[in-house]
């Protein structure tokens, strides 16, 4: 069947350094893509999302990168802080009913920023 | 703006019980949804709605109902509880424009079912 996973269940950085946290997809279909921040007792939060005409976006120390090729979907924090421990999820869909809430989302990778 | 708002925070129920977990958001949002979070798992859509009253059935509908009487609430019920139900639920709402699923979710419901 379809699904969206993430590579790694747990990833450690120091604080300052570059995090980055990947995500594999399957289905060939999908067109969108969006990456979820949740802190802990909270409900996830919109990072960033990217289209499937695109490689690569930025936002505000978040760069979130596609490789249709290897249905690979990446997202690079820089300079890592304290404040950036979370789960992380990826979430992949249509662009035409994303908003609907159709999304297929992955399991979460973990990020613990070490002080 | 309060932004998109859940209650109960907490909720436990028996087996066979019913209850309403209730979602409101005051930004004037067109679509709303309802996700179900289990442990290590990532969200699955249960209901969603994309204005006031129309809703549509995703991933995991079976055992939930749900109506959308108005722009701001979008109640999620559990009609007979099972523990297989147990779980922390999430509301969400989206402006519905465009395509971009840019969605603020609520704080969540965790609902324990013994």
């Amino acid at each position: 069947g379809e699904s969206v996973g993430l590579h790694l269940p747990t990833l450690s950085v120091q604080e300052g350094d570059n995090s980055i946290i990947n995500c594999a997809y399957s289905n060939s279909a999908s067109d969108y893509f969006i990456w979820y921040k949740q802190e802990s007792g909270k409900g996830p939060q919109f990072i960033i999302d990217i289209r499937s005409n695109m490689d690569k976006r930025q936002g505000q120390r978040v760069t979130v990168l596609l490789n249709k090729t290897v249905k690979h979907l990446s997202l690079q924090i820089a300079a890592t802080q304290p404040g950036d421990s979370a789960v992380y999820f990826c979430a992949e869909g249509s662009y035409g009913s994303s908003n609907t809430g159709k999304l297929i989302f992955g399991q979460g990778t973990t990020l613990q920023v070490k002080p | 703006n309060a932004g998109v708002t859940q209650t109960p925070k907490f909720q436990v129920l028996k087996t066979g019980q019913s209850m309403t977990l209730q979602c409101a958001q005051d930004m004037n949002h067109e679509y709303m949804s309802w996700y179900r979070q289990d442990p290590g798992m990532g969200l699955r859509l249960i209901h969603y709605s994309v204005g006031a009253g129309i809703t549509d059935q995703g991933e995991v509908p079976n055992g939930y109902n749900v109506s959308r009487s108005t722009t701001e609430d979008f109640p999620l019920r559990l009609l007979s509880a099972a523990p297989s139900q147990t779980s922390v639920y999430f509301c969400a709402s989206s402006r519905g424009t465009s395509g971009r699923a840019e969605q603020f979710f609520g704080p969540g419901t965790r609902l324990t079912v013994l």
